[in-house]
């Protein structure tokens, strides 16, 4: 069955440190790959997608992620993490064959400590 | 561009009773979404539409249905509400089959 994992569902790291969210999924072939992030209270934002080329994927907000195929995984980091940091954040996958259905991940929690 | 707004944001429901959230979108997209928040278990689809006059079913889609007479307006009904659809409810539009999906603020629904 087609599924997408996010190991960690809590995260607390120290504001000015390093920051890796781990996402891994299970598909037939490699899907249009995203990280969302949501504030509380508030709707998604899109922070990065992969749809094909550079495995290194530049994001808003100094975020960037890897895709490793060989790995069917998809982590998201961060090199200094900001007090606004702190959300929730998506790793969400879609089929290219779809209609563009995104399947989500549980999230994974960030806490950014002072 | 107000992007994609969704009404209302807030509402609590009794057992049985029904209602309509509104997804408008102002972006010309075809494709539109309705999902619902979970704890613990991320956004799961509910119904989509990849155009106007078109509706399709998504990952949950039992007690809820959907409507999409215009384009830029994509409405969920719960016929008979039941405290299981208790949720945040999301909507999303997309341009086309490739790109991103652009969420809305989303709707707190309490169903007692």
């Amino acid at each position: 069955a087609q599924s997408v994992t996010q190991p960690d569902i809590h995260i607390t790291v120290s504001e000015g440190a390093s920051l890796e969210l781990r996402c891994n999924y299970s598909y037939g072939a490699t899907p249009y790959l995203f990280w969302y992030v949501q504030s509380p209270g508030q709707g998604l934002q899109l922070l990065l997608k992969y749809f094909s080329g550079d495995t290194l994927v530049q994001g808003i907000k100094g975020f960037e992620a890897e895709f490793k195929r060989s790995q069917s995984s998809f982590n998201l980091r961060k090199p200094s993490v900001h007090w606004s940091d702190a959300a929730e954040y998506f790793c969400a996958v879609a089929p290219t064959d779809s209609w563009g259905k995104l399947q989500f991940g549980s999230g994974t929690q960030v806490v950014v400590t002072p | 561009n107000a992007g994609v707004t969704q009404t209302p944001k807030f509402r609590v429901l009794k057992t049985g009773q029904s209602m309509t959230l509104l997804c408008a979108q102002d972006m010309n997209h075809e494709y539109m979404y309705w999902y619902r928040q979970d704890p613990g278990m991320g956004l799961r689809l509910i119904h989509y539409s990849v155009g106007e006059g078109t509706t399709a079913k998504g990952e949950v889609p039992d007690g809820y249905n959907v409507s999409r007479l215009k384009k830029q307006n994509f409405l969920l009904g719960l016929e008979s509400a039941a405290p299981s659809q208790t949720s945040v409810y999301f909507c999303a539009s997309k341009r086309g089959q490739g790109g991103e999906q652009y969420f809305g603020p989303g709707t707190r629904l309490t169903v007692t």
